[in-house]
């Protein structure tokens, strides 16, 4: 069975400084994994997806992700946050291509920023 | 395009009551969803639909029931309402193609206090 662990309940960091989101997922065949960002009172939005091919995934607001198979991860990274970056992020894995399949999604890693 | 819309936004119930969320999409999307999110569970899957006129459980589906009677809404119904359905509420939808990566689009949700 797919499922998803966010190690990181909440995860503060200063403005500007370098940002790395933990994701790791057990499935047994080659997953579909989402990273979706969810502000305060609003929706979930897709950050970024990987389906298959370049492990190095690039993805809306400056934010990349990079999947490792032999870790079974897929972390979410981004080079200097904003304050507006202060959200919840959700890791999700898929069994298959086609979004009809169940999608898993982690517990989620509230990020705030430190001015 | 008004995207995914839920109504109402915010629900107060007495146990016992009955109430129907409504989710609407504008995106002619074939595939429907309804997720609850809990404090530090992330998103669960409750029902889903693949189609007008057909449903699926998820994986939380008991006391909830559905319906998808034209392509555009995905209603969730709560026959008897439970403490335990205190709850914010997303419905999502997406596209069906299989040569395409599919995303699932959110909702803003519906914030229910069961009391």
């Amino acid at each position: 069975a797919q499922s998803v662990t966010q190690p990181d309940i909440h995860i503060t960091v200063s403005e500007g400084a370098s940002l790395e989101l933990r994701c790791n997922y057990s499935y047994g065949a080659t997953p579909y994994l989402f990273w979706y960002v969810q502000s305060p009172g609003q929706g979930l939005q897709l950050l970024l997806k990987y389906f298959s091919g370049d492990t190095l995934v690039q993805g809306i607001k400056g934010f990349e992700a990079e999947f490792k198979r032999s870790q079974s991860s897929f972390n979410l990274r981004k080079p200097s946050v904003h304050w507006s970056d202060a959200a919840e992020y959700f890791c999700a894995v898929g069994a298959s291509r086609s979004s009809a399949s169940k999608i898993i999604f982690g517990s989620g890693t509230r990020l705030s920023i430190r001015p | 395009n008004a995207g995914v819309t839920q109504t109402p936004k915010f629900r107060v119930l007495k146990t016992g009551q009955s109430m129907t969320l409504l989710c609407a999409q504008d995106m002619n999307h074939e595939y429907m969803y309804w997720y609850r999110q809990d404090p530090g569970m992330g998103l669960r899957l409750i029902h889903y639909s693949v189609g007008e006129g057909t449903t699926a459980k998820g994986e939380v589906p008991d006391g909830y029931n559905v319906s998808r009677l034209k392509k555009q809404n995905f209603l969730l119904g709560l026959e008897s309402a439970a403490p335990s359905q205190t709850s914010v509420y997303f419905c999502a939808s997406s596209p069906y193609d299989r040569a395409k990566d599919n995303e699932q689009f959110f909702g803003p949700g519906t914030r229910l206090t069961v009391l």
